[in-house]
């Protein structure tokens, strides 16, 4: 099966703080995305990436930013956690086409910032 | 700008009923269209997709593709209250996907 794994499934920060997020898939998928979601706001693409050291903006890309240095693993990372930024983050992973089989989804991690 | 639209719900139905869950999509382009299933609290999962017109069934399931009207659905038939849960629509455009906002449906006993 493939497994898309994110590293904590409940996280508690305070304002200010760096956050890292960190997700890790292992079916050698080349795209994983970072997405967040709200009540009321759906599934919100924040970045993506094709390969390896590439990155995209997704449609709310302000206060986060990435890191791909692996095939496997995609960073996202929180430069200065604000209170807007509570959330649930949910990684994916896909092959090149996406179109052809869809996303595998990691198991979320819950973020709350104090 | 790419829109994906589903009623929020709840769509509530009796255990045994025919579900049925609609989207519609604002790109003519969009090639692929893909239904999730995501219970509270957890992350979405696939349940099915559909590339043509007309009918894919798979068990329970059945997604309906209507390309001229910019319309798919998905029917669950013997609608269990394991079934209750948000469904999202998934429209792919090149490498990325757009979501609906989801329909919450309720299967009652």
């Amino acid at each position: 099966d493939v497994k898309v794994t994110q590293s904590s499934r409940y996280l508690v920060k305070r304002t200010g703080e760096k956050v890292f997020l960190e997700c890790v898939q292992d079916m050698d998928h080349e795209n994983m995305f970072w997405y967040r979601q709200d009540p009321g706001l759906g599934l919100r693409l924040i970045y993506f990436s094709y390969d390896v050291k590439m990155k995209e903006k997704g449609d709310i890309p302000e206060g986060y930013s990435v890191s791909r240095e692996k095939k496997e693993r995609f960073s996202l990372i929180l430069e200065s956690a604000s209170t807007n930024q509570t959330s649930m983050y949910l990684c994916a992973s896909s092959f090149s086409d996406p179109g052809l089989y869809g996303y595998t989804f990691g198991s979320g991690t819950r973020l709350t910032v104090v | 700008q790419k829109e994906v639209e589903q009623n929020s719900g709840p769509l509530s139905v009796p255990e045994g009923a025919i579900a049925s869950l609609n989207c519609t999509y604002s790109d003519r382009g969009s090639q692929s269209f893909f239904w999730y299933r995501q219970y509270s609290g957890k992350s979405p999962e696939l349940i099915m997709f559909i590339y043509s017109n007309g009918d894919k069934e798979d068990g329970r399931f059945t997604a309906q593709l209507n390309k001229a009207s910019q319309y798919v659905s998905l029917l669950i038939r013997d609608s269990q209250p394991s079934d209750s849960a948000t469904y999202l629509c998934a429209v792919n455009y090149g490498q990325n996907f757009v979501f609906g906002p989801g329909t919450r449906l309720s299967v009652l006993p």
